[in-house]
Formats: C-alpha cells, sequence, structure tokens
C-alpha cells in the first residue's frame, strides 16, 4: 500500500525567500507525482506533474523533481510572494492495471509573510 | 470550458441523518471520482467511476456511504445514517480519461452535529 509523506507539515516564510518542500513515497513503482495547490474553502489545483520517466518540471517560479529510486520529489518555490500561501498536497499516481490511483500526503501549509 | 460543479457548498446535518451530495463533472470526462477530506489530512478516494461502471470503490464504507452516477454523467454520494467521523469536506473530480490528469470540484463541507 502506498504511503505518501509531506515535510514540513507548517512553514512561515517572509516574501522573497525561496524555499522547498519535500514529498517522499514508500512504492516507487508510479505512473506520475503531482503536485497540488488547495487554497482555504477550495478544491485543488494542479500545479506540476512529473511522468514516471522524467526527472523534472518548471512552470514560471515553481520547479519540481522526481527520484524514483529514492522515493522523494520536492517542490522548489523561487521568491516567494504573499498569494502563495495555500495548502500544498504531493499526490503519487499507481500504475496497477487500469486503476490510476492518487494517493495524498497530509500537505505543507505554507504562509508567506509580507 | 466549465469546471467541475458541487452542490450543496456546505451541509450541517445530525447524527443519524441522511444527507446526499451532488457532482456534475466537465463535459466529455468519462471518469468520475468522489474524495473524502478530514481536516488535516489529504484527500482519500471513497469511489471511482468509469462512464457509469464502478472501478474502485474499496475504501467506501458501504454500510453507510452510497453512490452513483447514473447515464454516466451527474454523481450523488449519499450517506445514511451519518457519524460524526462522517464530518469532512467531500470533493469531486474528473478527468477525461483515467490515466489523465483530474479536474477538481470546490467541494462540499459537511458538518455532523
Amino acid at each position: 500500500k502506498q504511503e505518501v509523506t509531506q515535510i514540513p507539515a507548517a512553514l512561515s516564510v517572509p516574501e522573497g525567500e525561496n524555499l522547498v518542500l519535500n514529498c517522499s513515497f514508500t512504492d516507487s513503482a508510479i505512473y506520475n507525482l503531482q503536485w497540488f495547490r488547495q487554497d482555504p474553502g477550495k478544491g485543488l489545483t494542479s500545479l506540476l506533474l512529473i511522468q514516471s520517466s522524467q526527472r523534472e518540471q518548471t512552470s514560471g517560479r515553481l520547479n519540481a523533481s522526481l527520484d524514483k529510486s529514492s522515493g522523494r520529489s520536492t517542490l522548489y518555490i523561487a521568491a516567494s510572494q504573499p498569494g502563495d500561501s495555500a495548502t500544498y498536497l504531493c499526490a503519487s499516481t499507481g500504475s496497477g492495471g487500469s486503476n490510476y490511483k492518487l494517493t495524498f500526503g497530509k500537505g505543507t501549509l505554507l504562509t508567506v509573510n509580507p | 470550458e466549465a469546471g467541475v460543479a458541487q452542490s450543496p457548498r456546505y451541509k450541517i446535518i445530525e447524527k443519524r441523518q441522511s444527507v446526499a451530495f451532488w457532482c456534475n463533472p466537465i463535459s466529455g470526462h468519462a471518469t468520475l471520482y468522489w474524495y473524502q477530506q478530514i481536516l488535516g489530512q489529504g484527500p482519500k478516494l471513497l469511489i471511482q467511476f468509469q462512464n457509469n461502471g464502478v472501478v474502485d470503490d474499496s475504501q467506501l464504507p458501504k454500510d453507510r456511504f452510497s453512490a452513483e452516477r447514473l447515464k454516466g454523467v451527474d454523481s450523488t454520494l449519499k450517506i445514511q445514517p451519518a457519524k460524526l467521523e462522517d464530518s469532512a469536506v467531500y470533493l469531486c473530480a474528473s478527468s477525461y480519461r483515467g490515466n489523465q490528469p483530474q479536474h477538481f470540484g470546490d467541494g462540499t463541507r459537511l458538518s455532523i452535529l
């Protein structure tokens, strides 16, 4: 059974700082790895999706890396802004049969202070 | 394109009552998911539909939860009777196919008194 762990559970940084969020997973047989953002009272917005054959993906100030062999992924946020404040969730997609099942971590609550 | 629509946004009921949630996926999306997100946790998959057939309901508490997706479009999730531990946000998501990215609705926040 896949287990996804995110560290830290919460992070508070001043505006402008670069930061790294960590995600680890126990089963390396994944189809892909996704990072989501969740604002209070809202659903999940997909930020980056890394296929199992890829090492990283970039979108603007966000960069996500994937190391399947070690069961780790990181989300790097450059020059953080108050608008980046949200919960960030990591999820692995299982590769078993026709059931591409997402397994989520508990998330990292990020606060960027002006 | 319109996103995944869910209603109601909020629901407060007493334990042992019943409640139903509704989801309308993105047009053309064959796969539909219901997730339960307890405060401080990541979402947990309850049930996955492919068109109107169930693909995975292994984590659905079938003694009290039921879900259907008639005609392979809209879906309803029902809880009867509700327990205190069912207090959570219920998220619906859809994807074009099972291996495509999922798009999430804003969820229904359920509080059990």
